[in-house]
């Protein structure tokens, strides 16, 4: 059954550095959404993308956050200068006909 | 607008039956279920539709009233698998993004 896969499982980063996550969507789907999850807290949107452009942007995607599909298949996160209250579970979804299937995520920790 | 879970937390033995619900004070265009399991990514489980449809999966089904803005989990004859934090995502309009509500947390007990 194919899934949304997401790279690094898990990355430790220092505060002030970039880093880039990535998704590969399940390769028929259309929208693709990133999504973080604070620990033992809910799961907040990010954005959307649909048709290689930003659809919808929530609030905490600020200047801070970029996306790209720079090929026909990946799709990342950057996040620019990371701040310690960047620390949380980064998943990325992807959804056909509405149903959004979720990777595994990337556990991003900021020290 | 978050979509209000109730209850926070249920525990429950194994074969008994609980009803989550999720409800929101702006129109909804679709509810849709997830379970997430500790260190997991959310699972989904169903999507309801507005137009009031009821769906079933093994032994978890869900409803969804449009007129109250409201949808309920229904999990019968529980199983330990079925122990987990069950998170209502809601959409006001077409393919956009899901509003989570806080979770309820199911345990289940042998």
């Amino acid at each position: 059954e194919p899934e949304v896969t997401q790279t690094p499982s898990h990355q430790v980063t220092q505060m002030g550095q970039e880093v880039i996550l990535r998704c590969v969507p399940i390769s028929n789907h259309l929208y693709f959404y990133w999504y973080r999850q604070i620990l033992g807290q809910k799961v907040e949107f990010l954005v959307s993308f649909y048709n290689n452009e930003i659809s919808e942007k929530s609030e905490i995607f600020d200047d801070q956050f970029s996306v790209e599909r720079p090929d026909g298949s990946n799709f990342t996160l950057k996040i620019r200068s990371t701040k310690l209250e960047d620390s949380a579970m980064y998943f990325c979804a992807s959804s056909i006909n509405r149903e959004q299937y979720f990777g595994p995520g990337t556990r991003l920790t900021v020290t | 607008q978050q979509p209000v879970q109730s209850p926070q937390a249920v525990i429950l033995r194994e074969g008994e039956d609980a009803v989550i619900n999720c409800s929101s004070s702006k129109a909804l265009y679709s509810v849709h279920w997830y379970r997430q399991k500790h260190g997991e990514a959310p699972v989904f489980l169903m999507i309801l539709l507005k137009g009031g449809e009821q769906k079933g999966h093994e032994k978890i089904s869900a409803s969804f009233n449009e007129k109250k803005q409201q949808s309920s989990l229904y999990l019968t004859a529980s199983q330990l698998s079925y122990s987990g934090t069950y998170f209502c995502g809601t959409e006001n309009s077409g393919n956009t993004p899901l509003v989570f509500g806080k979770g309820t947390r199911l345990s289940v007990i042998a």
